[in-house]
C-alpha cells in the first residue's frame, strides 16, 4: 500500500456518460497529480495541484477537469466520455513543492463501451 | 524536461545482476536523473534518483557517468518481482509543475 487511495478500482460506462474519479493522498502530500494511461500513449501527465491550487496542466481535454479540497483529496471528472477515454487514471502525490519523489495510487481502470 | 533514450527490452536471469541503460545526451545541469518502475497491473514506484555522484538505496544502484550524459540502473540480484518496466526521466531543478515526464522506458523480463 503506497498511501495513496484512489477510488473506484474499475468503472464501466457508456459513451457520453460523466464520471468522477477521487483520489486520497498520502498523509501530509499537499501536492497531487492526476495521469492517464492508455495503450498506445503511455503515462501522459494530466493536471497538478498544490494546496489546492492548480500548477501545471498537461495534455488534459477540455471535457476533462479536476480540483483539489481542503482536506487535500483531488477528483478527476471526466465528461462527454467516448471510446478513447479508456485508459487506467493515475494520481500520485509528493511533500512540499519542490519533493523529488512522486508517490502513485493503484490506479482507477475506466472501460467506456 | 529533456529527453531521454532506453531499449525497449532487456532479458535478465533470474539471481543475476541486470544493468538497465539510460541516455540523456542533452541533460542540463540542474537535471535530477530520476528511476521509476512499474510492476504489472500496478502504479508507477519511485527506485532512485541522482544528480552528478553514484547513489545506492536498498531497491538498485545508480551509476552516472562522468559527463552526466548517459547513467546505468543496476539491480543487484534480479528477481522474477524485478520484472517490470523501467523509465529514465530527467527532472529540471526549477520544474515549475514539478510533474514527470514519462517515456517509453525499458521492459526488463526476469527469467527463472
Amino acid at each position: 500500500d503506497s498511501g495513496v487511495t484512489q477510488t473506484p478500482k474499475h468503472l464501466i460506462t457508456a459513451t457520453g456518460q460523466r464520471v468522477t474519479l477521487r483520489c486520497s493522498p498520502r498523509s501530509g502530500d499537499l501536492s497531487v497529480y492526476w495521469y492517464q494511461q492508455s495503450l498506445d500513449q503511455g503515462l501522459q501527465f494530466l493536471i497538478h495541484y498544490y494546496n489546492g491550487e492548480e500548477r501545471a496542466k498537461g495534455n488534459i481535454l477540455e471535457r476533462f477537469s479536476a480540483q483539489q479540497f481542503p482536506d487535500l483529496h483531488s477528483e478527476l471528472n471526466l465528461s462527454s466520455l467516448e471510446l478513447g477515454d479508456s485508459a487506467l487514471y493515475f494520481c500520485a502525490s509528493s511533500g512540499s513543492f519542490g519533493a523529488n519523489v512522486l508517490t502513485f495510487g493503484a490506479g482507477s481502470r475506466l472501460t467506456v463501451l | 524536461d529533456a529527453k531521454t533514450t532506453q531499449p525497449n527490452s532487456m532479458e535478465s536471469n533470474e539471481e543475476e545482476p541486470v544493468h538497465l541503460p539510460c541516455n540523456h545526451s542533452t541533460i542540463s545541469g540542474t537535471d535530477y536523473i530520476h528511476w521509476y518502475r512499474q510492476l504489472p497491473s500496478q502504479g508507477p514506484e519511485y527506485v532512485i534518483h541522482g544528480l552528478t555522484s553514484n547513489v545506492n538505496n536498498r531497491m538498485a544502484s545508480l551509476a552516472i557517468a562522468e559527463d552526466r550524459k548517459s547513467s546505468t540502473l543496476i539491480l543487484h540480484r534480479a528477481t522474477l518481482r524485478d520484472a517490470a518496466v523501467y523509465y529514465c526521466i530527467l527532472r529540471a531543478l526549477n520544474n515549475a509543475g514539478n510533474m514527470l515526464t514519462f517515456g517509453g522506458g525499458t521492459r526488463l523480463m526476469v527469467k527463472p
